[in-house]
């Protein structure tokens, strides 16, 4: 089983959508969480992090579930513009950032 | 405030050849990493620097790869000699990390693209 697996998509969602997607890793014995944003052909840029009691900014919110192992992206009312790949990145105890697959997005006009 | 800077930006090099990859980290940036990033694959960490020593180079194929930031400030990363299954863009990235154990928000290069044929 891979440490960190996500849905390859794509996701196609017209303008004003709200998509939804799942990240779950391996290990329980995981320390911090993060979402990061990577456009075509560009390098990824952190999105945000991702906090135990969940959190929000602006349209995205961020959950995670320790007990079942898996992170979730949530975004409202989607632009053009968050057309990218969503990558979902674990950090375990003692170890580096694990980077998943990554989900690509196409939000449609 | 600048960014990572990596060069060069492209590169198409023929199989059993070398190439060198240069990062300049954030100023002040303690950890320095390299990632390894397939085409419709997430980044793989290589290796992780902090400071000048490293950190992390469980995943780098050694008897190819070799890296090294002499100074604690840029670093370069070396294939020697390549094959075509190292075809990817290599990503070097940069954190403040104070070595306290939190782990701070990487910054990201614009990456070098290697094609080997």
């Amino acid at each position: 089983r891979k440490e960190v697996e996500q849905d390859p998509g794509p996701f196609n969602v017209p303008e004003g959508a709200t998509v939804a997607f799942n990240c779950t890793y391996s290990n329980s014995a995981s320390q911090s969480f993060f979402w990061y944003r990577q456009d075509c052909r560009k390098e990824p840029k952190l999105l945000m992090s991702v906090y135990s009691s969940g959190n929000e900014d602006g349209r995205f919110t961020a959950q995670l579930n320790r007990a079942s192992q898996y992170i979730s992206l949530l975004i409202r009312d989607s632009k053009l513009s968050d057309s990218a790949t969503y990558l979902c990145v674990v950090k375990w105890w003692g170890q580096n950032f694990v980077f998943g697959p990554g989900t690509r997005l196409s939000v449609l006009p | 405030e600048a960014g990572v800077a990596q060069s060069p930006r492209y590169k198409i090099i023929e199989k059993r050849q070398s190439v060198a990859f240069w990062c300049n980290p954030i100023s002040g940036h303690a950890t320095l990493y390299w990632y390894q990033q397939i085409l419709g694959q997430g980044p793989k960490l290589l290796i992780q620097f902090q400071n000048n020593g490293v950190v992390d180079d469980s995943q780098l194929p050694k008897d190819r790869f070799s890296a090294e930031r002499l100074k604690g400030v840029d670093s370069t990363l070396k294939i020697q000699p390549a094959k075509l299954e190292d075809s990817a863009v290599y990503l070097c990235a940069s954190s403040l990390d104070p070595g306290t154990g939190v782990q701070y928000e990487q910054y990201f290069g614009p990456g070098t693209r290697l094609t080997v044929t």
